[in-house]
């Protein structure tokens, strides 16, 4: 079965330093992994996939990851902390396993971003 | 750039109530997802829809629940006799095939008291 782990619930980082979380994926297959961000009370935001392409994928806002399959880690990754980025994250696996591409939802990482 | 609409962004109803949650997803997009996420927790999968039918649904998706696309825009989920534990934000998500990435709607706030 399809799973993700997000090492950390709460990672605090300044404004300007770089930010680093974690995930680590569980799946009999290829998986195809994302990055989700939540803002306080809004939806969910695409921040980056990973599709069996380029290891190295970039995202919006500045994000990237990479996937690393002997670690099975896909870590995202930004050089600067804004404070616009303080928000939940959520490391997500796709499961094919029964054909229907369900997401599988990581506990999330609560990004705080000090002055 | 193409967006899942959800309405209504925020609903209360009272226990023992029927409610729909309505989403319009992306015009070509083929796969249908209602996801729950309950306050302070992570995102859980409810129900998957593909060609017409329910293709898979976790065990929260349980006899009170069902979906429906009745017109093929519209993809809806009813919840028959809401129970105070079905308060929750509720996303919906289409995709055109997994692994090209799904867009989720802004989501539904459902308060059951």
């Amino acid at each position: 079965a399809q799973s993700v782990t997000q090492l950390d619930s709460h990672v605090s980082v300044s404004e300007g330093t770089p930010v680093l979380l974690r995930c680590n994926y569980s799946s009999s297959y290829s998986p195809s992994l994302f990055w989700y961000v939540q803002h306080p009370n809004k939806g969910l935001q695409l921040l980056l996939k990973y599709t069996s392409a380029a290891t190295l994928v970039k995202g919006i806002n500045g994000f990237e990851a990479e996937f690393k399959k002997s670690e099975t880690s896909f870590h995202l990754t930004k050089p600067s902390a804004h404070m616009s980025d303080a928000a939940e994250y959520f490391c997500v696996v796709s499961d094919w396993s029964s054909n229907t591409g369900k997401l599988i939802f990581g506990q999330g990482t609560t990004l705080q971003v000090k002055p | 750039e193409p967006e899942v609409t959800q309405t209504p962004s925020h609903q209360v109803t009272q226990m023992g109530q029927e409610v729909i949650l309505r989403c319009v997803p992306i015009s070509n997009h083929l796969y249908f997802y209602w996801y729950r996420q309950i306050l302070g927790q992570k995102v859980e999968f409810l129900v998957s829809f593909y060609n017409n039918e329910i293709s898979e649904k976790s065990e929260i998706f349980d006899d009170q629940f069902s979906v429906e696309r009745p017109d093929g825009s519209n993809f809806t989920l009813k919840i028959r006799s809401t129970k105070l534990e079905d308060s929750a934000m509720y996303f919906c998500a289409s995709s055109e095939a997994g692994s090209y990435g799904y867009t989720f709607g802004s989501g539904t706030r459902l308060t059951v008291v």
